[in-house]
């Protein structure tokens, strides 16, 4: 199975909004509403941000919302802060009763 | 809310198998609520998925590494495992263990960092 494909690196200004795109296929992303979000600081575990392609777990902030349409699904932060930088990875179900991971972005907040 | 922590050897020689166990509390391995699973990262680079394991022992593992793979579960400890055999450079990583509530990671150890050299 192949990593989905993300974006190496997005930047944005305090207060902009920013998307990041995960592209995958029929068989993962396309297949199942089963897309989800990570976030990565240096050092640290990930931490679950979206799951199910658009719900957010309790204590995740309104400001991080999630979609998808096709085989592409998407992770929007609005109202971008310092503490938002940080490395974000997608994940999906698949068809083979398997996971996948996104290769990752890293966010940097200008 | 559950709690996982990762344990086991540091280093390992190449052509020898790494074994973890994660340890779980709060909660019960044996729930149906649950399944259990491994993720690695190599130094600096993005997450893989390395397999789950189900309440009922349904195993599912990473097509790229499945040949060298167990995943089993220790329902009298809480606790999960990860051996892989035949370990070369290549398995170098910071090993993370997580619950899945559903189809997504919820909960996860702090990984354990697993280096690979003679």
């Amino acid at each position: 199975q192949s990593a989905l494909a993300q974006p190496a690196s997005v930047s944005g200004s305090p207060g902009q909004s920013i998307t990041i795109s995960c592209t995958g296929t029929s068989s993962d992303v396309g297949g199942y509403n089963y897309v989800s979000w990570y976030q990565q600081h240096p050092g640290k575990a990930p931490k679950l941000m979206i799951y199910d392609v658009s719900s957010r777990p309790s204590g995740v902030s309104s400001r991080f919302s999630g979609s998808k349409s096709g085989n592409t699904a998407s992770l929007t932060i609005s109202g971008l802060q310092a503490e938002d930088e940080a490395d974000y990875y997608c994940s999906s179900f698949t068809s083979s009763i398997t996971y996948v991971f996104g290769t990752g972005t890293k966010v940097t907040v200008l | 809310q559950l709690q996982l922590q990762e344990s086991g050897p540091g280093l390992v020689k190449p052509s020898e198998t790494l074994s973890l166990t994660c340890t779980v509390s709060g909660g019960s391995i044996s729930s149906s609520t649950y399944h259990w699973g491994w993720i690695r990262q190599p130094p600096g680079k993005g997450l893989e998925w390395i397999g789950t394991i189900y309440y009922l022992g349904n195993t599912y593992y990473n097509p790229s590494l499945k040949s060298r793979l167990t995943i089993s579960v220790d329902m009298s400890k809480n606790q999960f495992s990860l051996k892989v055999n035949s370990v070369t450079a290549a398995d170098t990583s910071l090993y993370f263990c997580a619950s899945y509530g559903g189809s997504f990671a919820d909960y996860w150890g702090r990984g354990a960092l697993v280096t690979v050299s003679s």
